[in-house]
């Protein structure tokens, strides 16, 4: 199964917004509302932003949110901050009852 | 506060065989599911292995199927990856992850990752 499609790169200024997208398919992002979102800074373990498409954990800045259309998933962080810089996975749970990932997006705080 | 620590990575030869341990604390671990996720170096994440608490419930991404095997013992606090028939193509940094709940697929937790290399 292939990778869930995300931007390779996206960037953005301090203080704007910027979304990334993940597409998928009927049998993953259409088809649950299990889309999950991760933040990963270089050399350092993934962390949770957002779960079942636009849930957010204890902790997380309600800067970042989640929304889902159709077979596209996104996440979209207002008011950029430079710790934002990190690169950014969706992941969402499949009708094979697996998890896919997408394949990563780098966001660059210019 | 949760806290997860993984081992037992290393340098292994292809066809060969190696066993990762994940140690938990700071929750009732039994009560959660527990993922194991890979990253090859330089590359994306990719999901290995979940094992469901309560039901019991096991499963694998295709490609490790039929070679790695997720278990758990809930009386030690500790989820494990046994990892047999090995290719070059399992390089990667392994990490342990916490299930949001019992048969979740979010992994809200996560562990430093343990490195496993593949080569002759």
């Amino acid at each position: 199964q292939s990778a869930l499609t995300q931007p390779a790169s996206v960037s953005g200024s301090p203080g704007q917004s910027i979304t990334i997208s993940c597409t998928g398919s009927s049998s993953d992002v259409g088809g649950y509302n299990y889309v999950s979102w991760y933040q990963q800074h270089p050399g350092k373990a993934p962390k949770l932003m957002i779960y079942e498409v636009s849930n957010r954990p204890s902790g997380v800045s309600d800067r970042f949110s989640g929304s889902k259309s159709g077979n596209t998933a996104s996440l979209t962080i207002s008011g950029l901050q430079a710790e934002d810089e990190a690169d950014y996975y969706c992941a969402s749970y499949t009708s094979r009852s697996t998890v896919i990932f997408g394949g990563g997006t780098k966001l660059t705080v210019l | 506060e949760v806290q997860l620590l993984e081992s037992g990575g290393g340098l292994v030869q292809p066809g060969g065989s190696l066993r990762l341990s994940c140690a938990a604390s700071g929750f009732t671990f039994s009560g959660y599911a527990m993922n194991w996720v890979r990253q090859a170096p330089g590359k994306g994440l990719e999901w290995v292995s979940v094992f469901h608490s309560g039901v019991g419930s096991t499963y694998y991404a295709d490609p490790v199927k039929g070679r790695f095997t997720v278990s758990r013992d809930n009386s030690k606090n500790m989820v494990f990856l046994q990892m047999n028939s090995l290719r070059a193509e399992d390089t990667a940094v392994y990490y342990c992850a916490k299930g949001r709940y019992s048969s979740s697929w979010v992994f809200d937790s996560w562990g430093q990752g343990t490195l496993v290399t593949v080569s002759s």
